[in-house]
């Protein structure tokens, strides 16, 4: 089955650098790729996702990097702000007769203001 | 659009008892709906996937007689956690796959479960 590793496990940049996490996934056939931000006690919110038929998309500070050969996505967020301080979760999803997404382990980021 | 509901929000039960979690999805349509389950500080994983009309599809090692799932409309999947033990003490979440949008899943805030 499908199995998504993610690194790093905590990242704690200072306010306006940029920060940069990193997936990778096992089974070819994933097609559909979001990225989640978790804050303590709150449900997933989805900030941004990647389909498989495009290498890059963006959307204001943050931006998604898929590499379909090496099976490789990234998160890019830009000027970092206190808010963004949050666990982060990628994902990869895959249709077999029904959708079934795989999360990577989490990314604790601290932003420091 | 895209708000997922669940309910109820924290729930605290003895052992032993069983505890129904509804999870709604309020202004859109979802053929298919997941049942999570989160400990501290770890990830998700996945329970069970819940599709309308039909069984729902249970990931290894989840019982499917301990975690009783229905998903008995388009907006509406139920999570029913059976003879409850404290190991099931756990942060429980849904989410829902909306029709016209392959793939993409809403969450739900999730149901904080304690069983004494």
């Amino acid at each position: 089955g499908e199995n998504v590793e993610q690194h790093p496990s905590t990242l704690s940049v200072q306010e306006g650098d940029s920060a940069v996490i990193k997936c990778t996934y096992s089974d070819s056939a994933s097609n559909y790729f979001p990225w989640y931000k978790q804050e303590l006690g709150k449900r997933p919110q989805l900030i941004i996702d990647i389909r498989s038929n495009v290498g890059e998309k963006k959307d204001q500070r943050i931006a998604v990097t898929l590499n379909k050969t090496a099976k490789h996505f990234s998160l890019h967020i830009t000027e970092t702000q206190p808010e963004d301080s949050a666990v982060y979760f990628c994902a990869a999803s895959i249709n077999t007769g029904g959708f079934k997404t795989i999360f990577g382990a989490g990314t604790r980021l601290f932003v420091k203001a | 659009g895209a708000v997922v509901s669940q309910h109820p929000s924290r729930v605290i039960c003895k052992s032993g008892t069983s505890v129904k979690i509804e999870c709604r999805s309020l202004d859109f349509q979802a053929t298919t709906m997941f049942w999570y389950r989160q400990f501290p500080k770890q990830s998700l994983m996945l329970m069970a996937t819940s599709n309308e009309g039909s069984k729902a599809t249970y990931e290894q090692g989840v019982e499917k007689d301990k975690f009783l799932i229905n998903h008995a409309s388009l907006t509406l999947s139920t999570l029913t956690v059976t003879s409850a033990h404290p190991e099931d003490s756990s942060f429980y979440i849904c989410s829902a796959m909306r029709r016209d949008r392959s793939n993409e899943q809403y969450f739900g805030p999730g149901t904080r479960l304690t069983v004494t």
